[in-house]
């Protein structure tokens, strides 16, 4: 099946610097990313729907200017959480739908980044 | 607003019983899946029900949906320890996925 992977899997960083997470999808084209976050012991939150070679839109609530989003090819999404704090700490997934020609449409989750802000 | 609610969201049960979890969800789609996830892991792709009706079996699990009632349903028969693990039911709603609170499963021997 398709996969989506992240990098970095895991990241420690200090208050007030910037962090940026990568999501590929490995072995198709995904014009949508999905990027979300989930804290512990809580339910998955959308943050935002990344678009290749536009904008991202981000869910109500979220800081545009605070989490940045670049989807510069069809196989990478980068999320930036930019001047990053405590409260930024949490995994963060994300996710790429598959439209296979053939085949079922299907969303396929990344194996996710557990961000921690000292 | 859609809302996406699941019932239990703790469950613990023994090995050998059959239980069930329910999803309700607040507005009209025509998908929704399960997913499992593991602590510390992301999310494992269980069913994708796309019809009323519609119903699926992997293992010991099965999963159904209907449309009319917004309901989904993941069923465990004769559950294993293996089985252990957060449940979260997710409706698609133009390509989003909204996700339940999930249901933490504890299987004993």
């Amino acid at each position: 099946g398709a996969v989506v992977s992240q990098h970095p899997s895991w990241v420690i960083c200090k208050s007030g610097t910037s962090v940026k997470i990568e999501c590929r999808s490995l072995d198709f084209q995904a014009t949508t990313m999905f990027w979300y976050r989930q804290f512990p012991k809580q339910s998955l939150m959308l943050m935002a729907t990344s678009n290749e070679g536009s904008k991202a839109t981000y869910e109500q609530g979220v800081e545009k200017d605070k989490f940045l989003i670049n989807h510069a090819s069809l196989t990478l999404s980068t999320l930036t959480v930019t001047s990053a704090h405590p409260e930024d700490s949490s995994f963060y997934i994300c996710s790429a739908r598959d439209y296979p020609p053939r085949g079922l449409e299907t969303q396929y989750f990344g194996p996710g980044t557990r961000l921690l802000v000292l | 607003e859609l809302k996406v609610e699941q019932n239990p969201l703790f469950l613990s049960m023994q090995e050998g019983k059959n239980y069930t979890i329910y999803c309700n969800y607040s507005t009209t789609s025509d998908r929704l899946y399960w997913y499992r996830q593991d602590p510390g892991k992301s999310l494992e792709s269980l069913f994708v029900l796309l019809s009323n009706g519609a119903v699926k079996q992997e293992g010991r699990l099965m999963a159904s949906l209907d449309t009319k009632a917004r309901l989904s349903t993941l069923h465990i028969t004769a559950a294993v320890h293996d089985l252990s693990a957060t449940y979260f039911c997710a409706v698609d709603i133009t390509q989003k996925l909204v996700f339940g609170q999930g249901t933490r499963l504890t299987i004993n021997p």
